[in-house]
């Protein structure tokens, strides 16, 4: 089962910021909070992934909270291009071939 | 650097025949993961190689099986397929599975008539 709880939709205006939260409350130590997305019937692409520092790229933010039990996705301006599913995922690091466990995720629909 | 590459894109089978999938992970990757999504069930992990070795595998009957070769490229086979299989198949590749992040192909689309 995943170990994470996102909302099921959200909308966000385009050119406004998105912000997807997460929760993920039982998060061990050593599991990195990883977010997917994936645009309809494509393979899931890759955003970001974090421990527990706040981390940065040209895609999006990511903001984990300092007790790590939940975070939130960030798309700066969002465009009709974001329009996706996304995925919230927990793993660790350190098992290998450990496989990723993926849930329903967050419909983002971001509106003209 | 090209991305992970699945072949074919698209599919049709009939029920009891047997498919084979293809996917040639990123130059350098080492591990193959493959997944299988359907609307009901979502993501699912069905297994992943590494250096030609299976080394973790999901809850999928056996009729579902893989291997890799020494070139890294993996391939999945189905057998006596059901009708139920049909779904889009996902390959991920990492450099070795464990610390490194996965990244996707764009998929196998499988329909069982």
């Amino acid at each position: 089962d995943a170990k994470t709880t996102q909302p099921t939709s959200m909308d966000c205006a385009e050119g406004r910021a998105a912000n997807l939260p997460c929760n993920h409350s039982t998060i061990s130590g050593n599991e990195y909070v990883y977010w997917y997305r994936q645009i309809h019937s494509q393979g899931p692409q890759y955003i970001i992934h974090g421990l527990k520092n706040n981390e940065t790229n040209e895609m999006a933010s990511l903001i984990i909270t300092e007790d790590r039990k939940s975070s939130t996705l960030i798309l700066p301006h969002a465009t009709l291009r974001d329009t996706a599913v996304y995925y919230c995922i927990v793993r660790a690091q350190d098992n290998y071939g450990q496989n990723f466990v993926f849930g329903p995720g967050t419909r983002l629909s971001v509106l003209p | 650097k090209a991305g992970v590459t699945q072949t074919p894109r698209y599919l049709i089978k009939t029920r009891g025949q047997q498919v084979t999938l293809s996917c040639s992970p990123i130059s350098g990757h080492r591990s193959v993961s493959w997944y299988q999504q359907t609307p009901g069930q979502g993501l699912q992990f069905l297994f992943e190689y590494f250096s030609e070795t299976q080394r973790n595998k999901g809850n999928f009957p056996g009729r579902f099986s893989g291997r890799q070769f020494s070139n890294s490229r993996s391939e999945m086979n189905v057998s006596t397929l059901e009708l139920g299989d049909s779904a889009l198949y996902l390959c991920a590749s990492s450099w070795d599975g464990g610390s490194e992040t996965q990244y996707f192909g764009p998929g196998t689309r499988l329909l069982v008539l």
